[in-house]
């Protein structure tokens, strides 16, 4: 399996534009995970899914964030507008039920200018 | 209020120099804590999971401990290799890894030669 896909891997855009993540998760994995990792706060959980519904998105900072799960294989995180302190690395992880773990993906490094 | 915390943040070890990185944590009902290795550049990838005070796991030099209120990561005789950032986490709700996971900070291990 090639693992959690993310693209891109560096967005830079600038403030007020709409900026879309994308995710593939491990097939047969049926939890996804969004995170937002900072140098001030840590990797920190946006939102995550079960079987492509949203269970917790207490972690989504602002309705200028949202996600979806369209399918079993295939997640956005949306940020409109974009500011310049969204700047992070976001990633999206994987699991499937009675996992021992999260599976991550090699991250997007969002630069809001 | 559920807290993951790391010491120290940083720590600097000449190859074959044996030490320990702590978490300490409170949450209501420990459901597990993980440990968690990052490179530079990359997601965060799985290293153990411990369950219940007294419990212990091994891969190669490194050994996960687990109290009621913290966990350690013992490296004996590391090596440049292991240079990596350390991140611990625990379910703030349900168990395992199908829920939110409250990260450290993290501890930035680095080996010299």
């Amino acid at each position: 399996d090639a693992g959690v896909i993310q693209s891109p891997r560096h967005e830079v855009t600038e403030m007020g534009q709409e900026v879309t993540l994308r995710c593939k998760p491990i097939s047969g994995h049926d939890y996804l995970f969004w995170y937002r990792q900072t140098m001030m706060r840590g990797l920190e959980l946006l939102i995550y899914f079960n079987n492509n519904v949203p269970i917790d998105d207490s972690g989504m900072p602002e309705d200028r964030f949202s996600a979806k799960m369209p399918n079993a294989s295939f997640s956005t995180l949306k940020i409109q507008p974009s500011e310049p302190r969204d700047s992070a690395v976001y990633f999206c992880a994987s699991a499937g039920t009675g996992d021992n773990e999260q599976y991550f993906g090699p991250g997007t490094r969002l630069t809001v200018t | 209020e559920d807290q993951v915390t790391q010491s120290p943040e940083a720590l600097r070890l000449q190859e074959g120099e044996s030490s320990s990185l702590n978490c300490s944590y409170t949450v209501s009902g420990l459901r597990g804590l993980f440990w968690y290795r990052q490179d530079p550049g990359k997601g965060p990838e799985f290293l153990f999971t411990l369950y219940s005070a007294g419990e212990e796991k091994e891969k190669e030099r490194l050994k996960a401990t687990l109290t009621k209120k913290e966990s350690f990561l013992h490296i004996t005789a590391p090596k440049p290799e292991d240079s990596a950032t350390y991140l611990c986490a625990v379910p703030m709700n349900y168990g395992g890894s199908q829920g939110n996971l409250i990260f450290g900070k993290g501890t930035k291990l680095s080996v010299k030669p």
